[in-house]
Protein backbone atom coordinates (compact mmCIF):
# COMPACT_ATOMS: atom_id res chain seq x y z
CA UNK A 1 0.00 0.00 0.00
CA UNK A 2 1.20 3.83 -0.77
CA UNK A 3 1.59 5.82 1.88
CA UNK A 4 -0.42 8.48 0.49
CA UNK A 5 -2.48 7.09 -2.81
CA UNK A 6 -4.34 9.28 -5.36
CA UNK A 7 -6.05 8.32 -8.81
CA UNK A 8 -3.59 9.38 -11.57
CA UNK A 9 -6.81 10.12 -13.76
CA UNK A 10 -7.60 11.85 -15.89
CA UNK A 11 -10.07 13.65 -14.31
CA UNK A 12 -11.89 16.00 -17.22
CA UNK A 13 -14.70 18.03 -16.16
CA UNK A 14 -16.81 20.97 -18.15
CA UNK A 15 -15.66 24.51 -17.63
CA UNK A 16 -17.69 26.01 -15.05
CA UNK A 17 -18.23 22.38 -13.09
CA UNK A 18 -17.22 21.32 -10.03
CA UNK A 19 -14.05 19.44 -9.53
CA UNK A 20 -13.82 17.17 -7.43
CA UNK A 21 -9.70 15.35 -5.80
CA UNK A 22 -9.08 12.91 -3.51
CA UNK A 23 -6.02 11.26 -1.48
CA UNK A 24 -6.27 8.51 1.04
CA UNK A 25 -2.91 8.37 3.44
CA UNK A 26 -1.76 5.20 5.57
CA UNK A 27 0.06 7.02 8.49
CA UNK A 28 -2.22 8.08 11.17
CA UNK A 29 0.42 10.20 12.83
CA UNK A 30 0.21 12.34 9.93
CA UNK A 31 -0.27 15.59 10.84
CA UNK A 32 -0.60 18.50 8.18
CA UNK A 33 -2.13 17.88 5.00
CA UNK A 34 -1.35 19.90 1.45
CA UNK A 35 -2.53 20.26 -1.76
CA UNK A 36 0.04 21.37 -4.71
CA UNK A 37 -0.37 22.41 -8.07
CA UNK A 38 2.17 21.57 -10.73
CA UNK A 39 1.42 22.80 -14.27
CA UNK A 40 3.28 20.66 -17.04
CA UNK A 41 7.34 21.99 -17.24
CA UNK A 42 6.61 23.72 -13.92
CA UNK A 43 7.58 23.51 -9.86
CA UNK A 44 4.50 22.46 -7.87
CA UNK A 45 2.23 25.61 -6.27
CA UNK A 46 0.86 25.28 -3.03
CA UNK A 47 -3.15 25.34 -3.38
CA UNK A 48 -4.55 24.62 0.06
CA UNK A 49 -3.07 23.27 3.27
CA UNK A 50 -5.62 22.10 6.25
CA UNK A 51 -4.64 20.71 9.48
CA UNK A 52 -8.02 19.90 11.53
CA UNK A 53 -11.09 17.83 10.44
CA UNK A 54 -13.64 19.90 8.74
CA UNK A 55 -13.36 21.87 5.79
CA UNK A 56 -11.48 24.71 4.97
CA UNK A 57 -12.59 27.21 1.93
CA UNK A 58 -10.31 29.84 -0.06
CA UNK A 59 -11.69 31.33 -2.98
CA UNK A 60 -12.77 28.65 -4.99
CA UNK A 61 -11.10 25.97 -3.33
CA UNK A 62 -11.96 23.51 -0.46
CA UNK A 63 -10.17 20.88 1.43
CA UNK A 64 -11.87 18.68 3.16
CA UNK A 65 -9.79 16.23 5.74
CA UNK A 66 -11.36 13.13 7.95
CA UNK A 67 -8.83 12.15 9.66
CA UNK A 68 -10.60 9.14 11.25
CA UNK A 69 -11.20 7.67 7.28
CA UNK A 70 -7.76 9.17 6.59
CA UNK A 71 -9.17 10.99 3.69
CA UNK A 72 -8.21 14.62 2.33
CA UNK A 73 -10.05 15.94 -0.64
CA UNK A 74 -10.16 19.16 -2.85
CA UNK A 75 -12.97 20.84 -4.39
CA UNK A 76 -12.40 23.05 -7.08
CA UNK A 77 -16.15 25.09 -7.90
CA UNK A 78 -16.51 26.73 -11.35
CA UNK A 79 -13.44 24.88 -12.50
CA UNK A 80 -11.28 26.94 -15.65
CA UNK A 81 -9.36 26.00 -18.03
CA UNK A 82 -6.44 27.53 -16.35
CA UNK A 83 -7.07 24.83 -13.89
CA UNK A 84 -5.77 22.28 -15.66
CA UNK A 85 -2.70 21.06 -14.25
CA UNK A 86 -1.58 17.79 -12.17
CA UNK A 87 -2.99 18.00 -8.28
CA UNK A 88 -0.58 16.69 -5.71
CA UNK A 89 -2.05 15.67 -2.18
CA UNK A 90 0.90 16.03 0.06
CA UNK A 91 1.08 14.25 3.77
CA UNK A 92 3.62 16.17 6.42
CA UNK A 93 5.27 13.16 8.53
CA UNK A 94 6.74 14.30 11.67
CA UNK A 95 9.65 12.39 13.06
CA UNK A 96 10.46 13.01 17.06
CA UNK A 97 8.10 16.19 16.09
CA UNK A 98 10.92 18.28 15.00
CA UNK A 99 11.35 17.39 11.43
CA UNK A 100 9.33 17.86 8.19
CA UNK A 101 9.06 15.12 5.29
CA UNK A 102 6.83 15.68 3.06
CA UNK A 103 5.12 12.53 1.35
CA UNK A 104 3.99 12.62 -1.84
CA UNK A 105 0.94 11.23 -4.00
CA UNK A 106 1.46 10.81 -7.75
CA UNK A 107 -1.00 13.11 -8.83
CA UNK A 108 -4.25 13.55 -10.02
CA UNK A 109 -4.38 14.81 -13.74
CA UNK A 110 -7.36 17.69 -13.93
CA UNK A 111 -8.55 18.35 -17.41
CA UNK A 112 -10.94 21.54 -18.13
CA UNK A 113 -12.85 21.47 -20.90
CA UNK A 114 -14.14 24.83 -22.56
CA UNK B 1 9.27 38.88 -0.49
CA UNK B 2 11.40 37.09 -3.49
CA UNK B 3 10.64 33.55 -3.40
CA UNK B 4 12.70 30.53 -3.50
CA UNK B 5 15.31 30.53 -5.84
CA UNK B 6 17.77 27.69 -7.23
CA UNK B 7 20.68 27.20 -9.70
CA UNK B 8 21.34 26.67 -12.12
CA UNK B 9 18.20 25.89 -13.74
CA UNK B 10 18.75 23.41 -16.63
CA UNK B 11 22.31 21.09 -15.98
CA UNK B 12 23.53 18.30 -18.76
CA UNK B 13 26.03 15.95 -17.74
CA UNK B 14 27.47 12.51 -18.42
CA UNK B 15 28.01 9.46 -16.53
CA UNK B 16 30.09 9.14 -13.96
CA UNK B 17 30.54 13.19 -13.05
CA UNK B 18 29.45 14.68 -10.21
CA UNK B 19 27.05 17.97 -10.11
CA UNK B 20 26.62 20.58 -7.28
CA UNK B 21 22.75 22.54 -7.09
CA UNK B 22 22.57 25.17 -5.14
CA UNK B 23 19.08 26.33 -3.46
CA UNK B 24 17.83 29.66 -1.45
CA UNK B 25 15.32 29.92 0.71
CA UNK B 26 12.89 32.35 1.15
CA UNK B 27 13.68 35.46 3.70
CA UNK B 28 13.50 34.12 7.05
CA UNK B 29 13.19 29.83 5.99
CA UNK B 30 15.37 28.35 8.28
CA UNK B 31 14.58 24.76 7.16
CA UNK B 32 15.32 23.29 3.27
CA UNK B 33 14.43 20.01 1.90
CA UNK B 34 15.02 18.33 -1.36
CA UNK B 35 13.45 16.27 -3.41
CA UNK B 36 13.60 14.32 -6.36
CA UNK B 37 10.98 13.88 -9.24
CA UNK B 38 11.10 11.70 -12.29
CA UNK B 39 8.09 10.80 -14.34
CA UNK B 40 8.43 6.85 -12.88
CA UNK B 41 9.03 7.24 -9.26
CA UNK B 42 6.86 11.12 -8.70
CA UNK B 43 8.21 13.61 -6.23
CA UNK B 44 10.63 11.82 -3.68
CA UNK B 45 12.39 13.43 -0.57
CA UNK B 46 15.73 13.45 -0.44
CA UNK B 47 16.90 15.34 2.65
CA UNK B 48 15.96 18.26 4.76
CA UNK B 49 18.59 20.86 6.37
CA UNK B 50 17.85 23.17 9.73
CA UNK B 51 20.18 24.75 11.07
CA UNK B 52 23.22 23.95 8.99
CA UNK B 53 22.04 20.14 10.24
CA UNK B 54 20.31 17.35 7.97
CA UNK B 55 17.69 16.80 10.42
CA UNK B 56 16.05 13.36 8.10
CA UNK B 57 17.25 11.68 5.25
CA UNK B 58 15.12 9.58 2.28
CA UNK B 59 15.95 6.36 0.76
CA UNK B 60 18.52 7.94 -1.61
CA UNK B 61 22.49 6.31 -1.77
CA UNK B 62 25.29 7.97 -0.25
CA UNK B 63 26.22 9.52 -3.74
CA UNK B 64 23.51 12.30 -3.05
CA UNK B 65 24.81 14.31 -0.10
CA UNK B 66 23.94 17.84 0.76
CA UNK B 67 24.81 20.88 3.34
CA UNK B 68 23.20 24.24 4.60
CA UNK B 69 24.84 27.00 5.34
CA UNK B 70 24.88 30.16 7.97
CA UNK B 71 22.70 32.29 5.56
CA UNK B 72 20.39 28.78 5.57
CA UNK B 73 21.36 28.49 1.73
CA UNK B 74 21.65 24.91 0.74
CA UNK B 75 23.56 22.71 -1.41
CA UNK B 76 23.17 19.24 -2.80
CA UNK B 77 25.50 16.42 -4.30
CA UNK B 78 25.68 14.24 -6.66
CA UNK B 79 28.66 12.10 -7.15
CA UNK B 80 29.20 9.66 -9.74
CA UNK B 81 26.14 10.33 -11.70
CA UNK B 82 23.67 7.57 -13.25
CA UNK B 83 21.55 8.00 -16.01
CA UNK B 84 18.89 7.09 -13.73
CA UNK B 85 19.64 10.19 -11.61
CA UNK B 86 18.09 12.43 -14.67
CA UNK B 87 15.20 14.14 -12.90
CA UNK B 88 14.11 17.40 -11.85
CA UNK B 89 15.70 18.22 -8.60
CA UNK B 90 13.16 20.58 -6.77
CA UNK B 91 14.16 22.74 -3.16
CA UNK B 92 11.79 23.47 -0.55
CA UNK B 93 11.76 25.75 2.30
CA UNK B 94 9.84 26.75 5.25
CA UNK B 95 9.76 28.92 8.31
CA UNK B 96 10.76 26.04 10.96
CA UNK B 97 9.10 27.70 13.58
CA UNK B 98 7.63 27.00 16.91
CA UNK B 99 4.32 26.29 15.30
CA UNK B 100 5.55 23.12 13.62
CA UNK B 101 2.53 21.71 12.67
CA UNK B 102 1.74 24.30 10.80
CA UNK B 103 4.73 24.47 9.08
CA UNK B 104 4.44 25.27 5.00
CA UNK B 105 6.90 24.41 2.35
CA UNK B 106 7.21 26.58 -0.51
CA UNK B 107 8.86 25.19 -3.80
CA UNK B 108 11.70 26.50 -6.14
CA UNK B 109 11.22 26.40 -9.93
CA UNK B 110 13.59 23.11 -10.07
CA UNK B 111 16.95 22.36 -11.49
CA UNK B 112 16.76 20.19 -14.64
CA UNK B 113 19.07 17.87 -15.01
CA UNK B 114 20.21 15.57 -17.69
CA UNK B 115 22.44 12.97 -17.36
CA UNK B 116 23.63 11.37 -20.75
Amino acid sequence: QKEVEQNSGPLSVPEGAIASLNCTYSDRGSQSFFWYRQYSGKSPELIMSIYSNGDKEDGRFTAQLNKASQYVSLLIRDSQPSDSATYLCAVNRRYGGATNKLIFGTGTLLAVQP
Amino acid sequence: KAGVTQTPRYLIKTRGQQVTLSCSPISGHRSVSWYQQTPGQGLQFLFEYFSETQRNKGNFPGRFSGRQFSNSRSEMNVSTLELGDSALYLCASSIAGTQLNTDTQYFGPGTRLTVL
